[in-house]
């Protein structure tokens, strides 16, 4: 198994780009997470997902879009990239009452 | 949200040496998670922790549910072990909330 898997690791966007992050896991996790970590601070959820076709806002979700048409995949869309969206965006997933497992992160600047 | 506090926000040990780090929550939880992030910025599963004592290898954890608190503690401390150590409160929403962590630094 491949685990999380994250694209790209690494992006440079202009301000008002958009791009999508991709999130893939070959695990059959029914529950998908997007965090972004902020340097010198812990992980906020912007998303997540309990099954294909059902998606939640996490606790920082503007500026954000997700979708979850299979059970494998959780892509982040990012419409307007925005400076305050610099950061470093965790992909992870889980089973229930499992831990979860997160991907290597994509490190995304916005100039 | 649930709020996640860490202590201490930094450490420096000399290797060999053992430490504890406390994670206090402020509301009942489902679960707890401890991880550590390493140099390369990558999140490792350490432990799943509802409550009780769980061991593995010089690290072990403990989890007082009824008050609210964790432990992790590192024995023998390795040159390795350097990094952050998240925990993370995991609510009925199936949402993790994320402290500050603790930034460990373990000299030779």
């Amino acid at each position: 198994n491949a685990g999380v898997t994250q694209t790209p690791k690494f992006r440079i966007l202009k301000i008002g780009q958009s791009m999508t992050l991709q999130c893939t896991q070959d695990m059959n996790h029914n529950y998908m997470y997007w965090y972004r970590q902020d340097p010198g601070m812990g992980l906020k959820l912007i998303y997540y997902s309990v099954g294909a076709g059902i998606t939640d806002k996490g606790e920082v979700p503007n500026g954000y879009n997700v979708s979850r048409s299979t059970t494998e995949d959780f892509p982040l869309r990012l419409e307007l990239a925005a400076p305050s969206q610099t950061s470093v965006y965790f992909c992870a997933s889980r089973l229930p009452n499992q831990p979860q497992h997160f991907g290597d992160g994509t490190r995304l600047s916005i100039l | 949200g649930i709020q996640v506090e860490q202590s201490p926000p930094d450490l420096i040990l000399q290797e060999g040496a053992n430490s504890t780090l406390r994670c206090n929550f402020s509301d009942s939880v489902n679960n707890l998670q401890w991880f550590h992030q390493n140099p390369w910025g990558q999140l490792i599963n350490l432990f799943y922790i509802p409550s009780g004592t769980k061991q593995n290898g010089r690290l072990s954890a403990t989890t007082v549910a009824t008050e609210r608190y964790s432990l992790l503690y590192i024995s023998s401390s390795q040159t390795t072990d350097s990094g952050v150590y998240f925990c993370a409160a995991l609510t009925g929403a199936n949402n993790l909330f994320f402290g500050t962590g603790t930034r460990l630094t373990v000299i030779p």
